[in-house]
């Protein structure tokens, strides 16, 4: 069973302080994506990476950046933590990024932004 | 942009009976569909996926697509205490992206 892996698993944040969340898989998959799941909505793409030192902007990017240093490490980062970037937060990844590849998920980040 | 609805939002069972999870989707070209099961607490897990139109069974699961009414179901045949979970579907337009509709919870009672 492919394994990714959250830090930390919830978190308490200041407005407008830095929040680094961090999610390690060892499927040695090339993709890795970010999500935020929030009641009400469906899970919504932040963004996600292909490669290593490369990211790209999914549905909702504005607010957060992303780190991928490499393969197996792809961080979610808040510069400014808001109010409105309270949710959990989803790592996953996949073989490849066409729909046919399973995406394997985390077990999330609770983050409360106060 | 794909939207995702599905319903009901909720289901109450008893143990045993069949479930029909409902999704439609606005994309008659999306790629792939699939069916995530998430258990309170823990990440969404893939259950089965569907790319053609017509159906697929894997195990107690079927799931069937009809592309020209922009609609997926999944049954779950059998239904089980475990089975307890909100339903997720995903629709993959083609390009790195899934869409997720808002889910359903389902409740099976022993």
């Amino acid at each position: 069973e492919a394994a990714v892996t959250q830090s930390p698993r919830s978190k308490v944040a200041v407005t407008g302080g830095k929040v680094t969340l961090s999610c390690h898989q060892t499927n040695n998959h090339d993709y890795m994506y970010w999500y935020r799941q929030d009641t009400g909505h469906g899970l919504r793409l932040i963004h996600y990476s292909y490669v290593a030192d490369s990211t790209e902007k999914g549905d909702i990017p504005d607010g957060y950046k992303a780190s991928r240093p490499s393969q197996e490490n792809f961080s979610l980062i808040l510069e400014l933590a808001s109010l409105s970037q309270t949710a959990v937060y989803f790592c996953a990844s996949s073989d490849e990024g066409q729909g046919e590849n399973t995406q394997y998920f985390g077990p999330g980040t609770r983050l409360l932004v106060l | 942009q794909e939207k995702v609805q599905q319903s009901p939002e909720s289901l109450i069972v008893p143990e045993g009976a069949m479930v029909s999870l409902n999704c439609s989707f606005s994309d008659s070209a999306s790629q792939s569909i699939w069916w995530y099961q998430q258990h309170p607490g823990k990440g969404p897990k893939a259950l089965i996926s569907i790319f053609s139109n017509g159906n697929k069974k894997e195990g107690r699961l079927t799931v069937y697509l009809n592309r020209a009414s922009l609609h997926v179901s999944l049954h779950i045949k059998d239904s089980q205490p475990s089975d307890s979970a909100v339903y997720l579907c995903a629709v993959n337009p083609g390009y790195q992206n899934f869409y997720f509709g808002k889910g359903t919870s389902l409740t099976v009672i022993p």
